[in-house]
């Protein structure tokens, strides 16, 4: 337990469907994340939130649309997304301070596309 | 953030020390090394981070070479839990909160 929860775990969700994932973290921390792995490929970072502002998007196509209401809580909204967008979905968050802060991440939400 | 290099992949017999190596020859004076690891199908796990001083938690030990330019990662008795791929990350805090993640280093405990 990472203190960081993801749902869903899994999700199997059509070309033309909207769906979101979802991510709280119960470690009061500043800042989170989304990242992406494909099937053999690194982490990549998608975006990042501090203080509830968006502070980094690596050039993620507008299918994704992220959301963060407060600094517990994030989403990552879907709509109309592409098989190659079947992914491991990694929800992560840290205390956003500068002395050397780690990084927790939750377990992952799959997600295939069909 | 300095950029790192780890062998792709290492295999250990269960119980004997692993060594994880990492090379990070442009790390600048205030970039610190980070390790995590990721077992298949999971968020990647923090295992250990330090500057400049050997650092030692209860998962791991962290060497860091007088020149900082390498450092290893040590489990002392390896487990068959323990296979995963391991990552070493430098950066600075004053960068922002930005985490990327290479390729690692695939560790196999073999029994």
């Amino acid at each position: 337990e990472t203190g960081v929860t993801q749902t869903p775990r899994h999700l199997v969700m059509g070309m033309t469907n909207k769906k979101s994932l979802k991510c709280e973290q119960h470690l009061g921390h500043n800042a989170m994340y989304w990242y992406k792995q494909s099937a053999k490929k690194p982490l990549e970072l998608m975006f990042v939130y501090s203080l509830e502002e968006r502070v980094e998007n690596n050039s993620v196509p507008s299918r994704f649309s992220p959301e963060c209401p407060n600094s517990s809580h994030l989403f990552l909204h879907l709509h109309t997304l592409q098989p190659e967008d079947s992914a491991l979905y990694l929800c992560a968050s840290s205390p956003d301070d500068i002395s050397g802060n780690t990084i927790y991440f939750g377990e992952g939400s799959w997600l295939t596309v069909v | 953030d300095a950029k790192t290099t780890q062998p792709p992949s290492m295999d250990c017999a269960e119980g004997r020390a692993a060594n994880l190596p990492c090379n990070h020859s442009t790390i600048s004076g205030n970039e610190y090394v980070y390790w995590y690891r990721q077992i298949h199908s999971q968020g990647p796990q923090y295992i250990i981070h330090g500057l400049k001083n050997n650092e030692t938690n209860e998962m791991a030990s962290l060497i860091i070479t007088e020149d900082r330019k390498s450092s290893t990662l040590i489990l002392p008795h390896a487990t068959l839990r323990d296979t995963a791929v391991y990552y070493c990350i430098v950066k600075s805090p004053y960068t922002g909160n930005q985490f990327y993640f290479g390729t690692g280093t695939s560790l196999t405990v073999i029994p």
